[in-house]
């Protein structure tokens, strides 16, 4: 149990076009979903964390007018890039926490990622 | 807030050899410390979540310590084998989870 999906897992566009990339957990309602970049060779940072049916809460320095995050539904929430430049070519991983799994309260789990490529 | 360093940041090893990875936080107040596993390109595999109130887990050729008091986790791997090749970062869980810079593993046939 507990899978998280990413789609796509890869893609590449044009400087100036907006990508959608959607996270889901396939078995279990995900109160709270996390969206996470990953440059290369670095570790993993936490961007946004968004909770079902209200706005996302940002991290220092990630601009929410770029990064959308939609967490509409208890098992899918979606980053839009919006205005993609190559320097948002990166590793995104999402992650969901789901308190009702028995001794899980604070555990998140793994989408396998999305590579953004920017032209 | 808090800080999550890992040490070293890249070890190679021979087959069979055991490793020792070591993560060190600055903030004790932690729900639970986990390990992943990351091969290139790929996202995260979960190895061992220890939770703030145990002392270590296991799994296998897999042991994972954590002593809050003094901030640090080791995760060993016993008898090393080329498919345990990787990056390996770890993560403390606080209010947000935050990252090691990871180590990157290679272990040599």
């Amino acid at each position: 149990g507990a899978v998280v999906s990413q789609h796509p897992s890869r893609v590449i566009c044009k400087s100036g076009t907006s990508v959608k990339i959607e996270c889901r957990s396939l078995d279990f309602q995900a109160t709270t979903m996390f969206w996470y970049r990953q440059f290369p060779k670095q570790s993993l940072m936490l961007m946004a964390t968004s909770n079902e049916g209200s706005k996302a809460t940002y991290e220092q320095g990630v601009e929410k007018d770029k990064f959308l995050i939609n967490h509409a539904s208890l098992t899918l929430s979606t980053l839009t890039v919006t205005s993609a430049h190559p320097e948002d070519s990166s590793f995104y991983i999402c992650s969901a926490r789901n308190p009702g799994l028995a001794g899980s309260t604070d555990t998140q789990y793994f989408g396998p990622g999305t590579r953004l490529t920017v032209l | 807030k808090q800080e999550v360093t890992q040490i070293p940041a890249a070890l190679s090893v021979p087959e069979g050899e055991n490793l020792v990875l070591n993560c060190s936080f600055t903030d004790s107040a932690i729900y639970n410390l986990q390990w992943f596993r990351q091969d290139p390109g790929k996202g995260l595999t979960s190895l061992l979540l220890i939770q703030s109130s145990q002392r270590e887990q296991t799994s296998g050729r897999l042991n994972a310590s954590l002593d809050k008091s003094s901030g640090r986790s080791t995760l060993y791997i016993a008898a090393s084998q080329p498919g345990d090749s990787a990056t390996y970062l770890c993560g403390a869980a606080g209010n947000k989870l935050t990252f090691g810079g990871g180590t990157r593993v290679l272990v040599k046939p």
